[in-house]
This record gives structure tokens, C-alpha cells and sequence, in this order.
């Protein structure tokens, strides 16, 4: 099984600040298989980046994703209050397609 | 536009058999997966398994055993039976489309992701 290891656990940010965003693979993913997903509270999670780097319809170029092999990074410029909320990683290259534990990023 | 919903049992009894329907509308779901995820109260998520319209399964090996996934065409629904529950399966119940798309640049590899989830429903394993 792949373990996805994101760190920090959390991050606490002001207001147009960057964040960094870490996912890290046990072994090696092909990027067109790493999804990143935001989760607010009360909320199914919702689709951020897929591809590893690809934004769906929607999402806002604040958003940007990079990576290769086991190190994948989610960044988030000019942060808003609304950025508030855990960000998760997922493989889809091998199965059990497993989710990283999340980071929980405090605006 | 795809949406999905989802119903069934909410609230069971240890060793009980925990029953969930998800209807898609709006897709035919032709190579697309339905997905279920689960994330127990305060935790991360947990992929539980996948099924394509056709019943081509995939299950997590953690719940392999007592996952059953199935899938009605007819009706464009897909569901999950998960037996012998315990409180270690408390958890709000998501189901999503997963698509595929070919990528630009490679043959042999995809993008594989979920673009749409229900709102899920909390199940409760009590005695």
C-alpha cells in the first residue's frame, strides 16, 4: 500500500500569505494519478487539482500544484479567509488508492 | 449535471449489514467509476472501493471480506453492503465519480481523479 505523508499537520497563515503544501509518497507515484481535494467543515471534500498540477473549471490560478515521483506540493498565493479548510492528497496509481492524512491550513 | 445521491441505513447495530445506494443523474457513468469514501468522525478519509457501470470492482484489502459493491445499469445505481459492523465503522459515507482522461502527453498513463461527490450520509454503529 501507498502512504501518503502530508505535512504540516497544520498551518496557520494570514491573509495573502503563501502556503506549502506537502505530500509524500511512500513510493513513487505517476503524476498524472495525485489529486489534491479541499474539505470544509460540514462538507464533501471538493476537487482542487488533479494530475498533480491541473486545475478543474472553477478553481483559481491562487491554486498551483508541482511534483514528481514521491514529492508533491500544493501552493495557495495570496491566501483569503475562505482558503480555510484541510487539504488532502490522493494516488490513484496503485491500489488501495489511499489519501494522505490531510493538513489543515487556519487563515 | 452530474449529481449524485445517496441513501440507506443510517443508524445499525453491531453485527449488522450496513446498506447504501447512490443514484447518478445526469451520466451514464460510461467509463466512469463510482467511488466510496468514508471518514470517521474527526479523521482523514478513507477510500473504501470502487465499481464501474459494468461491476468491474476494486475494494480496499482493509475491508475485503465484508465489502460487497454492485452496480445497476438499469437504473444508473451503485451500491454497497458492508457486513458485520462495528463502532470502527462509524463514519459519514461519501460516494464520487472517478473519470478517466487521457492525458497529453502519454499513452500509457491517465488522469484519474474525483470530480463530483454527494453530500454523504453519517452512519452510526451503536449498540
Amino acid at each position: 500500500e501507498t502512504v501518503l505523508t502530508q505535512s504540516p499537520d497544520t498551518l496557520s497563515l494570514s491573509p495573502g500569505d503563501r502556503a506549502t503544501l506537502s505530500c509524500r509518497a511512500s513510493q513513487s507515484i505517476v503524476a498524472s494519478y495525485l489529486t489534491w481535494y479541499q474539505q470544509k467543515p460540514g462538507q464533501a471534500p471538493r476537487l482542487l487539482l488533479f494530475g498533480a498540477s491541473n486545475r478543474p473549471t472553477g478553481i483559481p490560478d491562487r491554486f498551483s500544484g508541482s511534483g514528481s515521483g514521491t514529492d508533491f506540493t500544493l501552493t495557495i498565493t495570496k491566501l483569503e479567509p475562505e482558503d480555510s479548510a484541510v487539504y488532502y492528497c490522493q494516488q490513484s496509481y496503485s491500489s488501495p488508492y489511499t489519501f494522505g492524512q490531510g493538513t489543515k491550513l487556519e487563515i | 449535471q452530474v449529481q449524485l445521491q445517496q441513501w440507506g441505513t443510517e443508524l445499525l447495530k453491531p453485527s449488522e449489514t450496513l446498506s447504501l445506494t447512490c443514484a447518478v443523474s445526469g451520466d451514464s457513468f460510461s467509463g466512469s467509476y463510482c467511488t466510496w469514501i468514508r471518514q470517521a468522525p474527526g479523521k482523514g478519509l478513507e477510500w473504501i472501493g470502487e465499481i464501474s457501470r459494468s461491476g468491474n470492482t476494486d475494494y480496499n484489502p482493509s475491508l475485503k471480506g465484508r465489502l460487497t459493491l454492485s452496480a445497476d445499469p438499469s437504473k444508473n445505481h451503485f451500491s454497497l453492503r458492508l457486513g458485520s459492523v462495528t463502532a470502527a465503522d462509524t463514519a459519514v459515507y461519501y460516494c464520487a465519480r472517478r473519470v478517466r482522461r487521457e492525458t497529453p502527453s502519454s499513452i500509457y498513463f491517465y488522469y484519474y481523479y474525483m470530480d463530483v461527490w454527494d453530500n454523504g450520509t453519517t452512519v452510526t454503529v451503536s449498540s
